[in-house]
């Protein structure tokens, strides 16, 4: 069955160490979103593609990096400079990113916990 | 800042339907309402969306205004399985794509 694959589901890091979030999906979705969520709260975008080698800034992007080095793969690198980096990130992807009546797909998460 | 307005909590009984509201009072004519729901540390999980008809799936209604400012999610005969966090997001025709989503309608089900 197709999807999207986060990996892995818990994560544990020092402080001011880098770490990588991959995702991965097999719906040949052109479109894949980072998100960030804290309890008891909504979703917050932190970066976009809408295809290869291309990829745009959301709202709170700041100490983050991505890539889209391949149509499947979008890998989210937390880095040192993130300030509150501990929370619950969320890999999405749509068919591409302007097609509003097609919905997003959103894989398992991955639980990132920074001490 | 949110483009939908969902009351934060409701409450349902096992096997009576549950009609979940959202105010999406700017929505401009292009835009979709779609409905997803989540489970504690799982990812949100599509449910339904719709432009300005009624719709139906396996999952769930979507009820639309006429004046499609407001929208409800009606899941017919409440399950356990139910319990979850809804969200009413936009999505926008040639948007940004920077869509938003608010804390949701966290839905309790009583057995």
């Amino acid at each position: 069955d197709g999807g999207i694959t986060q990996s892995p589901k818990y994560l544990f890091r020092k402080e001011g160490q880098n770490v990588t979030l991959s995702c991965e999906q097999n719906l040949n979705h052109d479109a894949m979103y980072w998100y960030r969520q804290d309890p008891g709260q909504g979703l917050r975008l932190i970066y976009y593609s809408q295809i290869v080698n291309d990829f745009q800034k959301g709202d709170i992007a700041e100490g983050y990096s991505v890539s889209r080095e391949k149509k499947e793969s979008f890998p989210l690198t937390v880095t040192s400079a993130q300030k509150n980096p501990t929370a619950f990130y969320l890999c999405a992807s749509s068919i591409a990113l302007d097609s509003p009546n097609s919905p997003l797909h959103f894989g398992n998460g991955t639980r990132l916990t920074v001490t | 800042d949110a483009k939908t307005t969902q009351p934060n909590s409701m409450e349902s009984n096992e096997e009576e339907p549950v009609h979940l509201p959202c105010n999406h009072s700017t929505i401009s004519g292009t835009d979709y309402i779609h409905w997803y729901r989540q489970l504690p540390s799982q990812g949100p999980e599509y449910v339904i969306h719709g432009l300005t008809s009624n719709v139906n799936n396996r999952m769930a209604s979507l009820a639309i205004a006429e004046d499609r400012k407001s929208s409800t999610l009606i899941l017919h005969r409440a399950t356990l399985r139910d319990a979850a966090v809804y969200y009413c997001i936009l999505r926008e025709q040639g948007g940004s794509e920077k869509l938003v989503f608010g804390k949701g309608t966290k839905l309790t089900v009583n057995p």
